[in-house]
């Protein structure tokens, strides 16, 4: 029973290059999800997706692209890195958004570096 | 923008001590979970709380929602070496399309 799968665990990049974060869950949830965790800083939503096709920013967007092509995967894009998206990254996943709400079920989160 | 601000920040205790955790929202909440995030791991949803003075308990954990549904507490009592963590709520805004608004956290750390 994987669940949410992420990858890569850890990455250092250098500044201006781009790369992506792979996500992918097997509890076929419609609502998956992107954070980053900076130290102190609790977890901040930057895109999420209610279903395939269907993506909308978070709080903290800018940087960063993302695509729903089927409803198991979602990888999130940096295009233009730069030292400030140094963090970890989770993707997570829920069966639901609405008030009566899921739990959101976390990967491992992918520990990233630029420098 | 909606903001859940959460204290302590940090806590150290001595095993076996009651530890609690506070997060207040400035503006009603639809529902709050709340997460346990072990060190170098990622967070694990622990419960929701949906309902006005709502009171649910886990074993040794004790979770409130404020009759305003505007704050919420985490107490455990009687601490163990295994509690240790950071510990996240996370309150929901109908006006916010129900994403989840974290707060930045209580690091727990047990002496033991």
């Amino acid at each position: 029973n994987a669940g949410v799968t992420q990858t890569p665990k850890f990455r250092i990049l250098k500044i201006g290059q781009s790369m992506t974060l792979q996500c992918t869950q097997d509890m076929n949830h419609n609502y998956m999800y992107w954070y980053r965790q900076d130290p102190g800083m609790g977890l901040k939503l930057i895109y999420y997706s209610v279903g395939a096709g269907i993506t909308d920013k978070g709080e903290v967007p800018n940087g960063y692209n993302v695509s729903r092509s089927t409803t198991e995967d979602f990888p999130l894009r940096l295009e233009l890195a730069a030292p400030s998206q140094t963090s970890v990254y989770f993707c997570a996943s829920s069966y639901s958004m609405g008030q009566g709400g899921q739990p959101q079920h976390f990967g491992d989160g992918t520990r990233l570096s630029i420098l | 923008g909606q903001q859940v601000m959460q204290i302590p920040q940090y806590q150290h205790v001595q095993e076996g001590e009651d530890f609690t955790t506070y997060c207040n929202s400035s503006t009603t909440l639809s529902n709050i979970q709340w997460y346990k995030q072990r060190p170098g791991g990622h967070p694990v949803f622990l419960i929701q709380l949906v309902k006005s003075g709502e009171v649910k308990k886990q074993k040794r954990l004790t979770f409130q929602f404020g009759e305003a549904k505007k704050n919420s507490s985490l107490h455990i009592t009687a601490t163990q070496t295994t509690d240790v963590g950071t510990y996240f709520c996370a309150g929901k805004y109908m006006e916010y399309g129900n994403k989840l608004v974290f707060g930045a956290g209580t690091i727990l750390r047990v002496k033991s």
